[in-house]
Parts: structure tokens; sequence; C-alpha cells
């Protein structure tokens, strides 16, 4: 069962534009993270955000965490044609060790 | 860049045939997971070791999956018999530890299409 909910399913902009994308979760967890998979690929480790923390910036990317409404955002700023990939959100539950994926936003970003 | 490699990127077998999946994680790694990852959806955890033990395997359908890692370093899933609905991607990642700030590192994935 995956824990993550991630909105929306799928995202097109123009290059240039700003992405943000959504993800919802169910449980308590100690920590969250983006991960990021261009097709076919493997998945690629963008950034974790804490329990205890609310915001994080790498980069373009930023990210927020309101662990009241158990929801993530992840916004990428002034994207380009690279940044067409798939992005799902990962949680660590306090209950264990064991890492859920979400299904993922599909992202197209038009040149 | 230590990288976690897997091989076959490609594997083309019949229903009822057994097939087996190699990764091999970055060197020092002490977790490592398989994921069964179906078109269009997130990846889904089959098997968690730590070192050479499992520390979750509950998503494993154990009548026709196996994995291994004999000597807490690369590692072995193996499917048989195969079934039509084993068609995914096989993913296998690896952390340095089971701190709970468990950031994973993927390999690039053995496609599996059973026919």
């Amino acid at each position: 069962s995956q824990q993550g909910e991630e909105d929306p399913q799928a995202l097109s902009i123009q290059e240039g534009e700003n992405a943000t994308m959504n993800c919802s979760y169910k449980t308590s967890i100690n920590n969250l993270q983006w991960y990021r998979q261009n097709s076919g690929r493997g998945l690629v480790h963008l950034i974790l955000i804490r329990s205890n923390e609310r915001e994080k910036h790498s980069g373009r990317l930023r990210v927020t965490l309101d662990t009241s409404k158990k929801s993530s955002s992840l916004l990428i700023t002034a994207s380009r044609a690279a940044d067409t990939a798939s992005y799902f959100c990962a949680t660590d539950g306090t209950g264990g060790f064991k890492t859920i994926f979400g299904a993922g936003t599909r992202l197209f970003v038009k040149a | 860049e230590a990288e976690v490699a897997q091989s076959p990127r490609y594997k083309i077998t019949e229903k009822s045939q057994a097939v087996a999946f190699w990764c091999d994680p970055i060197s020092g790694h002490a977790t490592l997971y398989w994921y069964r990852q179906i078109l269009g959806q997130g990846p889904e955890l089959l098997v968690q070791f730590q070192d050479e033990s499992v520390v979750d395997d509950s998503q494993l359908p154990k009548d026709r999956f196996s994995a291994e890692r004999l000597k807490g370093v690369d590692s072995t899933l193996k499917i048989q018999p195969a079934e039509l609905g084993d068609s995914a991607m096989y993913l296998c990642a690896s952390s340095p530890g089971a701190s709970g700030v468990n950031t994973q590192y993927f390999g690039p994935g053995t496609r599996l299409t059973v026919l």
C-alpha cells in the first residue's frame, strides 16, 4: 500500500514557469523525501525534510512540510525542459524504517 | 561517483520460467532494498536487508519470489515461476544505514517483460 499521494497526477507547463507538486500522507513521519525519475530510469534523491523542519531549499527546489495537515509541497522555480520527469514523495514512518513512496506526479516542461 | 549496479537491464521471459536479478550496492552501504515498480505507479518495497539480514519482506510474494544477500554485499532477487503480472521494473537501492534517515541511492533498474 502507498502512503503518499501526489497531486496533481500530471502537470504540463512552459519552460520558465514554476511547477508545484503536493504530497499528502497518512501516518506520523520522521522525515519526507522527494525523488525524481526520468523515463525508464532509477530514482534520484532530490531533497529531505525532517519532521521538525517547515521549509527547505536546494537550488531551484523549495520544499515545505506541514505535519499538522500531513502534507508537503515541492516547488521547482524557473523550470527547464530537462526537469521533465516523474516526481515522488517518500515517507519514513515513526514506527520503523520502511520507506513508502507515493504514486508520483508526471511533470512535462515544454520548451 | 559511486553507483548502484544492476543487471540485466532488460529481461524478457516466458511465464513459468525462472528469472534472477543481481544488484551491487554502493560500497559500505549496510541497507539494501528491492522495489517493484509497475508502469505509472510508485516503487513498492519487496524486501529490505540490513547487512545480510532481512528486516522487511512483508510485501514479497514468498511463494514465488526469493531474495538473498549472503555476505551482506551484493544481492540476488529470484522469481520462479514468473507470471504475466510480474512484468514491471525491478529497482535496487542502497543506503548507508538504518538510522531513520534513509536517503536511498537507486540503480538503473531491470525491466522485466513476461510473455
